[in-house]
């Protein structure tokens, strides 16, 4: 079975402190994905990456940065947490093709006090 | 740009009766896959049905089956035979493809409740 594993599944960071989201996916997939799910907004992409040390911003990336330089592990920054980043976070890899699939992690709910 | 609307926050079904949840969509790509993702309260997401673009047949996955409306961008799910395990968040997700690889929008979500 494919597995995408988030570093940690809840999480508690004071503002403005630097804050790390581990994502490892163990398939091989090029293609990584960040999102962010908050009620009635659904999955909001963050950041993606379409291979080693590439990275594209999603529709919402302003505070966040991305880091992936090996290819299984795809890593979320928060640069200063605030508040508003408080949300459930979820890292996703796609296996592309006729049977193309996302595979995600298990979410991580980060609350920034 | 690619969107993905589910106008349906919420749904309820008595167990064992049929439910359909609405998608509709907006993309002026060609070639592309529709999803039903479902996020119990575990959080675990995972995949109930895919459906490609290209294919006119509705897929089904036991329980699942899909109506899915190109022209009109519509692609709804429809859950036979509701079970209590079925109550879950459901997402209505669009792929496609960029130079770089694929790329993957969601719906807002519709919550749905099986009731015993």
């Amino acid at each position: 079975d494919v597995k995408v594993t988030q570093s940690s599944r809840y999480l508690v960071k004071r503002t403005g402190e630097k804050v790390f989201l581990e994502c490892v996916q163990d398939m091989d997939h090029e293609n990584m994905f960040w999102y962010r799910q908050d009620p009635g907004l659904g999955l909001r992409l963050i950041y993606f990456s379409y291979d080693v040390k590439m990275k594209e911003k999603g529709d919402i990336p302003e505070g966040y940065s991305v880091s992936r330089e090996k290819k299984e592990r795809f890593s979320l920054i928060l640069e200063s947490a605030s508040t508003n980043q408080t949300s459930m976070y979820l890292c996703a890899s796609i296996v592309e093709g006729l049977n193309t699939e996302a595979f995600f992690g298990q979410g991580t709910r980060l609350t920034v006090v | 740009a690619q969107t993905v609307t589910q106008s349906q926050p919420e749904m309820s079904v008595q167990e064992a009766e049929t439910v359909t949840l609405s998608c509709t969509y907006d993309t002026s790509e060609s070639n592309y896959y529709l999803f039903w993702y479902k996020q119990p309260p575990s959080r675990q997401m995972i995949l109930v049905i895919r459906q490609e673009a290209y294919k006119q047949q509705n897929a089904t996955e036991n329980r699942f089956s899909v109506n899915f409306q190109k022209a009109a961008k519509s692609f709804s799910l429809k859950i036979s035979d509701s079970q209590l395990g079925d109550t879950a968040m459901y997402f209505c997700a669009f792929e496609w493809w960029e130079t770089s690889g694929s790329r993957l929008t969601f719906g807002e979500g519709t919550q749905l409740t099986v009731n015993p």
